[in-house]
């Protein structure tokens, strides 16, 4: 079963514009992370933010993490046509293992 | 280091015939990860393995699916018989283990699987 879920599904912006997709979880989590997958790749790490941080910048992504209500969103600012690409969350269980768990991810189409 | 190797790429094979997939991890990382992602489940997880142990199967979804890892920089996973619904793409992904970023993910480009 899926740990993490995404939304929205998918999500068209114009270049410039920022885009906010949000991860929502069901368990306790060591750390949640944000992946991106571009079509026909294998995904790649964006940033990691720990259960007990709030907030994590890296360049133009800002991650927020509430463990109350088991959620995190992830802010792309000033959009790319270079960040058209499927967004993943995914959380670890705090029972100590590495495994990650994967959403069912967020589409993001960035038009010029 | 060259990143997670993968191959094939792509397979194409009919129904019933012997699948096999194969994963170079990333040198130094103990753990190695298989995922499946399709349009209709997303990416599942099938199986992974710490220090060449299988730690958990319990994504693996039926006793035709079998994953190995005789050794630290080597893993398979194969698919015997095939049927048409194994038809996704399959990740191999590796993770340092312990440490600073212990389960940050490293993907292969994945093996994408047709089988008719």
């Amino acid at each position: 079963s899926q740990q993490g879920e995404e939304d929205p599904q998918a999500l068209s912006i114009q270049e410039g514009e920022n885009a906010t997709m949000n991860c929502s979880y069901k368990t306790s989590i060591n750390n949640l992370q944000w992946y991106r997958q571009n079509s026909g790749r294998g995904l790649v790490h964006l940033i990691l933010i720990r259960s007990n941080e709030r907030e994590k910048h890296s360049g133009r992504l800002r991650v927020t993490l509430d463990t109350s209500k088991k959620s995190s969103s992830l802010l792309i600012t000033a959009s790319r046509a270079a960040d058209t690409a499927s967004y993943f969350c995914a959380t670890d269980a705090s029972g100590g293992y590495n495994k990650l768990i994967f959403g069912a991810g967020t589409r993001l189409a960035v038009h010029p | 280091d060259a990143g997670v190797i993968q191959s094939p790429r792509h397979e194409v094979t009919e129904m019933g015939q012997e699948v096999t997939l194969r994963c170079k991890p990333i040198s130094g990382h103990n753990s190695l990860f298989w995922y499946r992602q399709t349009m209709m489940r997303g990416l599942e997880l099938l199986i992974y393995f710490n220090n060449n142990v299988p730690i958990d199967d319990s994504g693996m979804p039926e006793d035709r699916f079998s994953a190995k890892m005789p050794n630290a920089s080597f893993s398979t996973l194969k698919i015997q018989p095939s049927e048409p619904r194994d038809s996704a793409v399959y990740f191999c992904a590796s993770s340092p283990g312990t440490g600073v970023g212990a389960n940050v993910l490293t993907f292969g480009a994945g093996s994408r699987l047709t089988v008719l």
